[in-house]
């Protein structure tokens, strides 16, 4: 099975400040990438998918890019409202595994 | 406006059985992929199985042979079967419509201990 490591695990930046998550993938997986965001206590959302389509309704600091086994999440500028655990996702075939989350928090 | 409403959790012993129901409103179960997700308490998210709009079925290893998925058209309902229960199995159950997961529910909790 593909597995879906996610780095860094957890990381702490000031307000304003451009935040980057990996997510590697075993094997390739062509652009077949979601992220999420869980806020503490709430459902997860959908961020983005096809590795760099932003779901409807996110805002624009949000960016995703990468295809094959390489991919990253950028919050350009951080914003209090995005703490939150992050997770990668694969969907080109199940399992569906998830990242182990990346926990981001203010400074 | 989609909604997903699971029920079913609650306490259960090792070695039992519950079934957890997703009830869908705005949103065809039956015409779309479905899945199970699940998050222990304070840990990541999981992700348990899937069927495919085609009626196909997928399973982590985690709980292969003991949980089934299944849905029933008529009632815009998904299922989750869960038996030969573990601790491990404790967490909030997540179900969720489209892949990637769009729609989720609120969650189920489900604490396996004796």
């Amino acid at each position: 099975d593909i597995q879906m490591p996610q780095s860094p695990s957890s990381l702490s930046a000031s307000v304003g400040d451009r935040v980057t998550i990996t997510c590697r993938a075993s094997q390739g997986i062509s652009n077949h990438l979601a992220w999420y965001q869980q806020k503490p206590g709430k459902v997860p959302k959908l961020l983005i998918y096809a590795a760099s389509t932003l779901q409807s309704g996110v805002p624009s600091r949000f960016s995703g890019s990468g295809s094959g086994t390489d991919f990253t999440l950028t919050i350009s500028s951080l914003q209090p409202e995005d703490v939150a655990t992050y997770y990668c996702q694969k969907y080109n075939s199940a399992p569906l595994t998830f990242g182990g989350g990346t926990k981001v928090e203010i400074k | 406006e989609v909604q997903l409403v699971e029920s079913g959790g609650g306490l259960v012993q090792p070695g039992g059985s519950l079934r957890l129901s997703c009830a869908a409103s705005g949103f065809t179960v039956g015409s779309n992929y479905m899945n199970w997700v699940r998050q222990a308490p304070g840990k990541g998210l999981e992700w348990v199985s899937v069927i495919y709009s085609g009626g196909s079925t997928y399973y982590a290893d985690s709980v292969k042979g003991r949980f089934a998925i299944s849905r029933d058209k008529s009632k815009n309902t998904l299922y989750l079967q869960m038996n030969s229960l573990r601790p491990e199995d404790t967490a909030v159950y997540y179900c969720g419509g489209l892949n990637p997961q769009q729609y989720w529910g609120q969650g189920t909790l489900v604490t396996v201990s004796s």
